[in-house]
């Protein structure tokens, strides 16, 4: 029963690049979040979406940033033009359909670094 | 502003002690998660409460949730070195995102 996968697990880019990060969600689960974790800071949510569509995106930056969870493949975060403070470890979360959505189960994660 | 208070940020422990990590709000909240997280992965899923006044046990460790649903504690008895870690409380608050305390490090010293 594997559990949420995410890749990679490290990315290196330069600043002005483009960084994709893929999450596949446990098996059965619907929903996807993606929350960051900024050096020496706690984790602060970013996104929320199900299949195809996006729920709530208070938690992304306006500009440069996007999300999908396509019909088929796993969820992408895609980060545009990356800048050095976009080094930060991202995290994938889902959670089922139903009454126990709330309950999240976390990814091992991508930790970013922006040269 | 952080919504969750989790206290305390560090604590260094002889094995065989008790502890115990503390959340708080002023929100009140769906449901709340403990998790524990190592370095260089991802948070762990412990338990979540739903209920106000909820107590439950996972071994050493009994979480509760406030009667209000504004707050929560961790307490583990009897710590051993393999508690250490980062340990979190994230409060949902009817939707689905999930709000984090900044995290408590626990190391238990043998």
């Amino acid at each position: 029963n594997a559990g949420v996968m995410q890749n990679p697990r490290h990315l290196v880019r330069r600043r002005g690049q483009e960084a994709r990060l893929r999450c596949s969600p446990m098996k059965g689960h619907s929903h996807v979040y993606w929350y960051r974790q900024l050096p020496e800071e706690g984790l602060k949510f970013m996104v929320y979406l199900q299949k195809e569509n996006i729920i709530d995106e208070s938690g992304m930056p306006k500009e440069r940033f996007s999300a999908e969870f396509p019909k088929e493949g796993p969820s992408i975060l895609r980060i545009q033009q990356v800048v050095r403070g976009d080094s930060a470890a991202y995290f994938c979360a889902s959670s089922p359909p139903g009454r126990r959505q709330e309950t999240q189960y976390f990814g091992p994660g991508t930790r970013l670094l922006v040269l | 502003t952080q919504l969750l208070e989790q206290s305390p940020q560090f604590l260094s422990i002889q094995e065989g002690e008790n502890l115990t990590v503390y959340c708080n709000s002023s929100s009140v909240f769906s449901s709340l998660q403990w998790y524990r997280q190592e370095p260089g992965e991802g948070p762990v899923l412990l338990v979540t409460v739903v209920t106000g006044g909820e107590v439950k046990k996972l071994k050493r460790l009994t979480f509760q949730f406030g009667d209000a649903r504004k707050d929560s504690s961790l307490h583990i008895t009897a710590a051993q070195p393999g508690d250490t870690g980062l340990y979190l409380c994230a409060g949902a608050r009817y939707g689905n995102k999930l709000v984090f305390g900044a995290g408590t490090i626990l190391r238990v010293k043998s």
